[in-house]
Parts: C-alpha cells; sequence; structure tokens
C-alpha cells in the first residue's frame, strides 16, 4: 500500500525566510497531493493540493511542486510569518482507491 | 451546505472501558468516510475508511472496529479500551478529493 515520507519533522525559521518541507510517496498510482495545516489543538485545513497532471501550483505565498518520476513533492512557503507557525501535513491518494494517506507531519516554528 | 460533526470533543475513559464515537456528515449522500488517530505529536494513522454503507476497510489491525449503519453516519468502537488507545481521533469526509476534518475527539484513557 501507499506509504508518506515527510521531512524534515520540525523546521525553525526567522521571519521572512522561506521554509521548504518535502515529502516522498511509494504508489505510482497516487494521483492527488494535498497539503494540511494544523494548528494546536485543531482539526488539519487544507491549504494548497495539487493532481499528477500538474507540476506546480501557487497560492500567494504558498506553491507546490511534484515530481511524478522521482515520486516527490514540496510545500514552499516564501516570506514567513508567525502565523504560519504549525503542524504541517503532506498527503497522497491513490486513484481508485479512496483512501488518503498521511506522511508524519512537520512542526514549523517562525521565530519573529 | 456540507458539515461533519463528531463528538464528544473530550472524552476521558477507564482501561477495559467501550467506546463510541461517532461522526455524522449533513448535505451530501454516499461521501466517504475516514477514522484517523493521531497521537501526541505524531502524525495521522489512517485507521478504518468506507465507500458506503456497510464497506469498512481497516488499515491497521487493533483494538478497534468501525460500522457504517447509514450512508452519513461512521461510528468508532472498541470493547474494551487499552492505554494506548488514548489519542485524538478524527473523521473526515471526502466529496472528491478534497478531505475535510471533524472536530476531533481527545480520548485519554486512564
Amino acid at each position: 500500500g501507499e506509504n508518506v515520507e515527510q521531512h524534515p519533522s520540525t523546521l525553525s525559521v526567522q521571519e521572512g525566510d522561506s521554509a521548504v518541507i518535502k515529502c516522498t510517496y511509494s504508489d505510482s498510482a497516487s494521483n492527488y497531493f494535498p497539503w494540511y495545516k494544523q494548528e494546536l489543538g485543531k482539526r488539519p485545513q487544507l491549504i494548497i493540493d495539487i493532481r499528477s497532471n500538474v507540476g506546480e501550483k501557487k497560492d500567494q505565498r504558498i506553491a507546490v511542486t511534484l515530481n511524478k518520476t522521482a515520486k516527490h513533492f514540496s510545500l514552499h512557503i516564501t516570506e514567513t510569518q508567525p502565523e504560519d507557525s504549525a503542524v504541517y501535513f503532506c498527503a497522497a491518494s491513490p486513484g481508485g482507491t479512496g483512501k488518503l494517506i498521511f506522511g508524519q507531519g512537520t512542526t514549523l516554528q517562525v521565530k519573529p | 451546505s456540507q458539515t461533519i460533526h463528531q463528538w464528544p470533543a473530550t472524552l476521558v475513559q477507564p482501561v477495559g472501558s467501550p467506546l463510541s464515537l461517532e461522526c455524522t456528515v449533513e448535505g451530501t449522500s454516499n461521501p466517504n468516510l475516514y477514522w484517523y488517530r493521531q497521537a501526541a505529536g505524531r502524525g495521522l494513522q489512517l485507521l478504518f475508511y468506507s465507500v458506503g454503507i456497510g464497506q469498512i476497510s481497516s488499515e491497521v489491525p487493533q483494538n478497534l472496529s468501525a460500522s457504517r449503519p447509514q450512508d452519513r453516519q461512521f461510528i468508532l468502537s472498541s470493547k474494551k479500551l487499552l492505554l494506548s488507545d488514548s489519542g485524538f481521533y478524527l473523521c473526515a469526509w471526502r466529496p472528491q478529493d478534497l478531505a475535510f476534518f471533524g472536530q476531533g475527539t481527545r480520548l485519554t484513557v486512564v
């Protein structure tokens, strides 16, 4: 079955710097890759997603890139702000299965 | 509009007691439904998912079971809780690709 590995587990950056979180997946049938942000004690919220027919997607300060050949995808946050501090999860969904498998999460701390 | 309800928000249960967590979705039909568990400081582990009434797929063998008695209702159960069952349980539904989560249930087994 699908396995998603996420790195790093913790990431600390200065306000205004960029942050990059990377994920790899194992199932070549995966065709949907969302990213979620979870604030302390809250439910995860979708921040951006990408489908396998697209290589890159951007939404203001957030971008996601996908390399299907290498089976990895990354989240890029530019001009980080303290309110970006949270746990970020990547996920992969093998087409036709209904499954959505998450990575282990990255705790991002943005220092003012 | 479509909403997901999960309850209770917090629960403290003794070891060996039963468990029943309920999740319901409004405003849609035949949704894909999921139960995830998040241990303290850990990732989201997929426990069960269901693509229709009576169709339950288990991802991890353990002390839990799931049932879907109605189209928009998904229940997580245990006959006898273990200390290791403590965690943050999240129900989710997917209308298509996107997944929306319930508020979560923080379960502490004592």
